[in-house]
Order: C-alpha cells, then structure tokens, then sequence
C-alpha cells in the first residue's frame, strides 16, 4: 500500500490568504508530482520533481509554487489565493522515471472565496 | 489540444452489460497506464502495457495497447457497481517530456 500523505483533504478560505498544501511520502521516492484536477476531469500537471532541489513546472500553468527541500516532503504555496485557483490539487510519487507508476495522495480539496 | 483523447466521456450501464472505454493519441507512447479514481481519492494503477499490441487481463478488465503505440482499450465484461469510477489513461513518452500525460477520462457509472 502506498504511503503518501496530503493535508488539508479540505479548505475553505477567503481571497487574498496565502496556503501551504503539504504531501509528504514515506517510501523514499525521489520523484513527485503535483497535479490539478477539476471534478470528474483529467489531470493537468503544475509542478514536477526529480529530487531535492531540483523543482520544474509542468504544463498547467501555475501561479502556485513548490520547494524540494526534503525527499519526502514535497509542498505547494499558494501567495495569495483566488476563487481561480479553486480545485483539487493531487499529489503523487513515483519511484521511476516516465513508466513507472504513480502513487497519488488522497488529494486536497481547495475552495477560495 | 488533448493529446490523449478518451471516449465515451461519460457511461452509464446496468449491471451485467459489457463495456470499452478507448484512449486515443496521434503520438506515439513508449508504454500506456490506465487508471481509475473513485470519488474523494487520488488515481490508482490499474495496469502498464509497454510491448504494441499487447493484451493484458486484470479479472474482468482486459487492457489492449495498440500496434502503433498511439491507442489503448479497456474492456470491461459483466460489469458490476464496484467498478463505478473515473477510468484515466496515460502515456509516457519516448523523448522530452519527463512525466505521464494523462487522458480526458471516462466517467463510468454501473447501475445495480
């Protein structure tokens, strides 16, 4: 079973306020993956890992912004939110390259106001 | 533009009825993942196919990865309500992109 945690699962927070979404994974990864996802749609990737300090964006466009400061530990910051950025944010890991599977965590559902 | 297309976007079936869900590509993919989601949670893998034209059984699932490399089926037979989810496809590619694309997913419903 997979061992990759998120936090919030979920977020109701006015516009303007800045959010830390944490994921953090205990298998020793050293790739991880952020993806946004509306209900029931695809995943578009924000923001990708292949190690510590290394941090690249991915094809969403993203105003949000990660660090890699740990293996484990892999979060996503929000300066300051907008109803916009309303959505689940999805975290994942994998312990391959590009064929290897994908670890999600449950995911953290952000609501801006 | 979606770079892996899936259909049906949304389906609706009885249980017991056979279905197919396709994911289709103009690109060529080193190996093809299908996943499926239930609400609340993240993505979980299904199955890998690497090999063109490679079949694959999972159960009730069988998974089919095109000749070219540019398509995948899932066939689901005898449905039953557990397989009610969001059906997801994704492809990685040979060169130049250094993480899965992800398909636009079906939405599959099985009514008891």
């Amino acid at each position: 079973e997979a061992d990759i945690y998120q936090t919030p699962r979920y977020l109701v927070i006015g516009t303007g306020k800045k959010i830390t979404l944490e994921c953090s994974q205990t298998m020793g990864h050293d790739k991880m993956y952020w993806y946004q996802q509306d209900p029931g749609m695809e995943l578009h990737l924000i923001h990708y890992s292949y190690g510590v300090n290394s941090t690249e964006k991915g094809d969403l466009s993203s105003e949000s912004t990660v660090s890699r400061i740990r293996t484990e530990h892999f979060p996503l910051t929000l300066e300051s939110a907008r109803p916009s950025h309303t959505s689940q944010y999805l975290c994942a890991s994998s312990s391959r390259g590009e064929t290897g599977e994908l670890f999600f965590g449950e995911g953290s559902r952000l609501t801006v106001l | 533009t979606q770079l892996l297309e899936q259909s049906p976007q949304f389906l609706s079936i009885q249980e017991g009825e056979n279905l197919t869900v396709y994911c289709n590509s103009s690109s060529v993919f080193s190996s093809l993942q299908w996943y499926r989601q239930e609400p609340g949670e993240g993505p979980v893998l299904l199955v890998t196919v690497v090999t063109g034209g490679e079949v694959k059984k999972l159960k009730r699932l069988t998974f089919q990865f095109g000749d070219a490399r540019k398509d995948s089926s899932l066939h689901i037979t005898a449905a039953q309500p557990g397989d009610t989810g969001l059906y997801l496809c994704a492809g990685a590619q040979y060169t130049g992109r250094r993480a899965l694309t992800f398909g636009s997913g079906t939405r599959l419903q099985v009514q008891p």
